[in-house]
């Protein structure tokens, strides 16, 4: 079946130092990927999303590319801030059917 | 920008009775679809809905579940006779299709059942 796997957290980083959160799928056919975030106390935001392979989604900074061959899509920011601590979440939904998929889930904490 | 709405956002209720959660999604989507995440776990796809009916729903949403859209703008799930392992934060979602069209969650409403 369709799974996400993430890097292990909590992350924790100082600030204006860059991030990488691993995400890796498994499915079959070629699904569309996403990176949800969460603030405290809010619900899912989605940060950014790729529909087809080596597509590179980005937004606010961050960007992901659609790696087909590793079956990856890492989140990537060059210089996070205090702002962006929160919880981030790699999500896939296949082309056909309408449910998302979800990792685990990745605290980041960035320190001033 | 339109968002999800959820209420309530804290729902305590004791085993065994009925809970209604309601969402009202963003007004020009058609695709609504509730997830929920058991704390510490991954959130888990519950149930599609289009049209007035069910269009997918995963293995969790079992006859304990129901879902409706009782009027143009609310859209509910209803679990009935509730279980401890029912306790976790519960997310509404809508889209406006299911192609590229991302979905909008709500702030979600917490469940917790004594």
């Amino acid at each position: 079946g369709n799974s996400v796997t993430q890097m292990e957290g909590p992350v924790t980083l100082s600030e204006e130092a860059f991030l990488t959160i691993n995400c890796t799928y498994t499915a079959t056919g070629y699904p569309s990927l996403f990176w949800y975030v969460q603030y405290p106390g809010e619900g899912l935001q989605l940060l950014l999303k790729a529909t087809k392979a080596d597509d590179k989604g980005s937004n606010k900074g961050f960007e992901a590319t659609y790696r087909k061959e590793t079956t990856s899509f890492h989140l990537e920011k060059g210089s996070v801030q205090v702002s962006d601590s929160a919880v981030y979440f790699c999500a896939l939904k296949r082309t056909s059917g309408s449910r998302l998929t979800f990792g685990e889930g990745t605290q980041l904490t960035v320190n001033p | 920008e339109p968002e999800v709405t959820q209420t309530p956002s804290h729902q305590v209720t004791q085993m065994g009775q009925e809970v209604i959660l309601r969402c009202v999604p963003i007004s020009n989507h058609l695709y609504f679809y509730w997830y929920r995440q058991i704390l510490g776990q991954k959130v888990e796809f519950l149930v599609s809905f289009y049209n007035n009916e069910i269009s997918e729903k995963s293995e969790i949403f079992d006859d304990q579940f129901s879902v409706e859209r009782p009027d143009g703008s609310n859209f509910t799930l209803k679990i009935r006779s509730t279980k401890l392992e029912d306790s976790a934060m519960y997310f509404c979602a809508s889209s406006e299709g299911t192609v590229n069209q991302p979905q909008h969650f709500g702030d979600g409403t917490r469940l917790s059942i004594l």
